[in-house]
């Protein structure tokens, strides 16, 4: 079965500190992982998309790196800022078509 | 480029009721797929439209009901609503997740829907 799983559940970090937000996937044949970032009552929306050959991504201060060979990425978050606070969640997409499984997310509060 | 739009953004219903929601994709994106988004569960696949036709469908009951339209605009539908219908509705288009590449998709702002 296809699975996504995320974690920490849920990160308290202090303004400036760096985190680092996990996934483990079983998403067979894969395709591609997506991080997606989602503010409260707002639509996710893209950070990075990473393919089977790459294995680091960045976008300004979110970096992220995938493992293909144990099936893992992670998000790195440099220098955090108040508007990192969101919900992070892993997407991976099955190879061929559009099915996509989701992980619950990992959700951030950056405290002042 | 507008972004992927959704109306209403809030709705409260009561249970037994039905609803209605849009969603007008990304000009020239021909894929619409919605979601439902409760906190126990994360984001749920629901249904995906492409050129007015379901192509894939998530697990369901047949309460939950789309369709396309001819100018990618979709709805879906949700009667004899339940409390537990209560979810942020999240709709995200692609231009054809069948091209390398394609299937990038870009979400809505998402419909509130609370069921009393």
């Amino acid at each position: 079965k296809n699975q996504v799983e995320q974690s920490p559940q849920s990160l308290i970090i202090l303004e400036g500190k760096n985190c680092t937000l996990q996934c483990n996937y079983t998403v067979s044949p894969f395709s591609n992982l997506r991080w997606y970032k989602q503010d409260t009552g707002r639509g996710p929306v893209s950070l990075t998309i990473m393919t089977f050959s790459e294995n680091t991504k960045s976008n300004g201060r979110y970096t992220a790196t995938l493992d293909a060979d144990t099936k893992q990425s992670s998000l790195h978050i440099t220098a955090s800022q108040l508007s990192d606070s969101a919900s992070y969640i892993c997407v991976v997409t099955v190879s061929g078509y559009s099915t996509l499984t989701f992980g619950k997310g990992t959700m951030l509060l950056v405290s002042p | 480029k507008a972004g992927v739009t959704q109306t209403p953004r809030y709705l409260i219903k009561t249970r037994g009721q039905q609803v209605t929601l849009s969603c007008s994709p990304i000009s020239g994106h021909r894929s619409v797929s919605w979601y439902q988004q409760t906190p126990g569960q994360g984001l749920q696949f629901l249904f995906e439209y492409f050129s007015e036709t379901q192509r894939n469908k998530g697990n369901f009951p047949g309460r939950f009901s789309g369709r396309q339209f001819s100018n990618s605009r979709s709805e879906m539908n949700v009667s004899t609503l339940e409390l537990g219908d209560s979810a942020l509705y999240l709709c995200a288009s692609s231009i054809n997740p069948g091209l390398a590449g394609g299937n990038e998709q870009f979400f809505g702002p998402g419909t509130r829907l609370t069921v009393l």
